[in-house]
Order: C-alpha cells, then structure tokens, then sequence
C-alpha cells in the first residue's frame, strides 16, 4: 500500500524558535496533503489542505502565518510552526490521498510530537 | 466543527469477545471511513462503505451505514490485544472531498 514518511517523528524545541516538519508520500504523487492537529485523547483537527504548486488552504482559526505549509513538489509537503510558544505543543500529522476518487482512502504519517518549553 | 461522535468515548473488553463502536454524523455524506490509531502514531485505513451501502466486511470488521439514521457502527468481532487502539470514523461530506473525523473511541482488549 502507499506509504507516507512523515519527519521528525519526535522534536523539542525552545520557545520562539521555528520547527519544520516534513511529510512525503514515498511512492506515489500526491497533489493534495492534509496537516492535523492532534491533541491528546482528542481526535484529529483539520488544519491546512496542502495543494501542490499553489497556497494552501487554511481552516478557520488557524493562523496562517504561524503554520507555514509549502507543497513544492508532488512527493513532499512541510509544515513550519514558526516562533513556537508552549501552546503550540501537540501531535502534528499529515496525510496524502492515495489516488483514485477524490476524498477516498487518505494514507497518514506517523506523526510528529511536537514539545515546546 | 467536527462531524461525527463517537461512542462509547472508551471500551474495555477481554481477547476473545466483540467490540462494537458506533458513529453518528450531521450532514448528508458520500461515504463514511473507520480508522485505527495505537497510541501516538498515524492513523491506518481499516474500511470505506459508501453512502449506497449498508453493510460491509473486511476479515473480523464488520461495517454497517444507516443514512437515515445518520450513524455506523463498526464490530471487531473475537477481539485480540493488538486491536487495542483508538478508532475513528470519518465521513467525506456530499459537497466536498476533505475527511472530518469523529472523536474516536479508545478500545482496551485485556488478556
């Protein structure tokens, strides 16, 4: 099945620096990804649909210039929490779809903990 | 705002017996999809059933659609401690093509 390969899967970071994280579909294209938020026992909050080649698409409450996402190729989408504060901690996950109808079957990263002191 | 909820939020049950989750959501769908996530991972695709569908099976899940009811309900029968996870239902809204998740229900399977 398609794998998505998401990076790091763990960071701690110091408030006000910026975090990258990577999320690449390793063998198919993927024009469309998808970047959540996860707090703990909760379930997941649609961040950003990433499109390839153009700005991605944010959901409402959700600070565009804080989650930088760049999809510059078919195979990799990055979110950058810019200027992290300790309420930006959570659990950040990406998914790719994995072709065929739109909106059908997404294939998610393992996920990224994301710890700001 | 999330669409489906989940219940029970949580469900603790010996290897050996059925668990049964079940989703309900707000808006008309096109197809509505259970997912699986043990502790701190990504979430693994386990079965799609279509709005036209009504029951669907794939090895021990068991899926069934109630569009006028507007629920699921997913059954993982003669449970193992490996399926000890977090499930969720997520459901593709008639008008657009982004998933919204349900809140999930956390399943204990003790031996």
């Amino acid at each position: 099945g398609a794998v998505v390969s998401q990076h790091p899967s763990r960071v701690i970071c110091k408030s006000g620096t910026s975090v990258k994280i990577e999320c690449r579909s390793l063998d198919f294209q993927a024009t469309t990804m998808f970047w959540y938020r996860q707090f703990p026992k909760q379930s997941l909050m649609l961040m950003a649909t990433s499109n390839e080649g153009s700005k991605a698409t944010y959901e409402q409450g959700v600070e565009k210039d804080k989650f930088l996402i760049n999809h510059a190729s078919l195979t990799l989408s990055t979110l950058t929490v810019t200027s992290a504060h300790p309420e930006d901690s959570s659990f950040y996950i990406c998914s790719a779809m994995g072709g065929g109808r739109r909106g059908e079957k997404l294939f998610f990263g393992s996920g990224t903990q994301l710890s700001v002191l | 705002s999330q669409q489906g909820e989940e219940d029970p939020q949580a469900l603790s049950i010996q290897e050996g017996e059925n668990a049964t989750m079940n989703c309900s959501y707000k808006t008309s769908i096109n197809n509505l999809q259970w997912y699986r996530q043990n502790s701190g991972r990504g979430l693994v695709h386990l079965i799609l059933i279509r709005s036209n569908e009504r029951e669907k099976h794939s090895g021990r899940l068991r899926v069934t659609l109630d569009t006028s009811k507007k629920s699921s309900s997913l059954l993982i029968t003669a449970s193992r401690a490996a399926d000890t996870a977090s499930y969720f239902c997520a459901t593709e809204p008639g008008t657009a093509s982004k998933l919204t998740f349900g809140t999930g229900t956390r399943l204990q399977v003790t031996l």
